[in-house]
């Protein structure tokens, strides 16, 4: 069974950094790109950012670009998203997904607040 | 910037037949956009239906099915229960690697 589990959401301060993780299990890790998408409170789904199988290649939205990095670990079978200079409108749940989008956890919340 | 487009709202009645629709507003949707259909409850993670246009995810009824409708992607339900009123978003691959979701279409059952 597919598992995707995401931890590291949490209160920050604008301009403040968080690091997400989504540890993966179930499926062959390495041989899928890997999403993370966000929904902010009351709103739509919005693709934030993916990664290749080997991490060389790696695509954002574009209010992002610049201050996201998403990366990976292959050997530990998890995602990560660095989040720098964090805004209030970043907050938001956050969701990992596998390559196609098939395949989500169940997110963890990011609150970007003073 | 081509955007994707949903019908903000639809009705259906209890038993009937809805078709929602997942546009561009340049362009035509083709398969080559991959189109994936979520439904979500509030307070929930959105739940896979459909992907790659048209397969079924797993435990999902055949009531919903995925097609491309002239120049959009569709999603149908048939015969629509009262559990099926809910909020439900697409999304296409729109190629460089990027991803884009509709606004969503809530759906109300009545």
């Amino acid at each position: 069974e597919v598992q995707l589990v995401e931890s590291g959401g949490g209160l920050v301060q604008p301009g403040g950094s968080l690091r997400l993780s989504c540890a993966a299990s179930g499926f062959t890790f390495n041989t899928y790109w890997m999403n993370w998408v966000r929904q902010a409170p009351g709103k739509g789904l919005e693709w934030v950012a993916n990664i290749k199988q080997d991490g060389s290649g790696k695509y954002y939205v574009e209010s992002v670009q610049g201050r996201f990095t998403i990366s990976r670990d292959n050997a530990k079978n998890s995602l990560y998203l660095q989040m720098n200079s964090l805004r209030a409108e970043d907050t938001a749940v956050y969701y990992c997904a596998t390559g196609s989008l098939r395949y989500w956890g169940q997110g963890t919340l990011v609150t970007v607040s003073s | 910037q081509t955007v994707v487009t949903q019908e903000p709202s639809f009705s259906v009645s209890p038993g009937g037949t809805v078709t929602l629709t997942c546009g561009l507003t340049s362009g035509s949707v083709s398969t080559s956009y991959y189109p994936a259909w979520y439904q979500q409850t509030p307070g929930l993670a959105p739940r896979t239906l459909i992907y790659a246009t048209n397969t079924r995810s797993f435990g999902v009824p055949d009531r919903f099915s995925g097609s491309i409708l002239g120049n959009k992607a569709a999603l149908t339900i048939t015969g629509a229960q009262a559990d099926d009123e809910s909020h439900y978003y697409c999304v296409l691959f729109m190629g460089g690697g990027t991803w884009m979701f509709g606004g969503g279409t809530k759906l109300t059952v009545l």
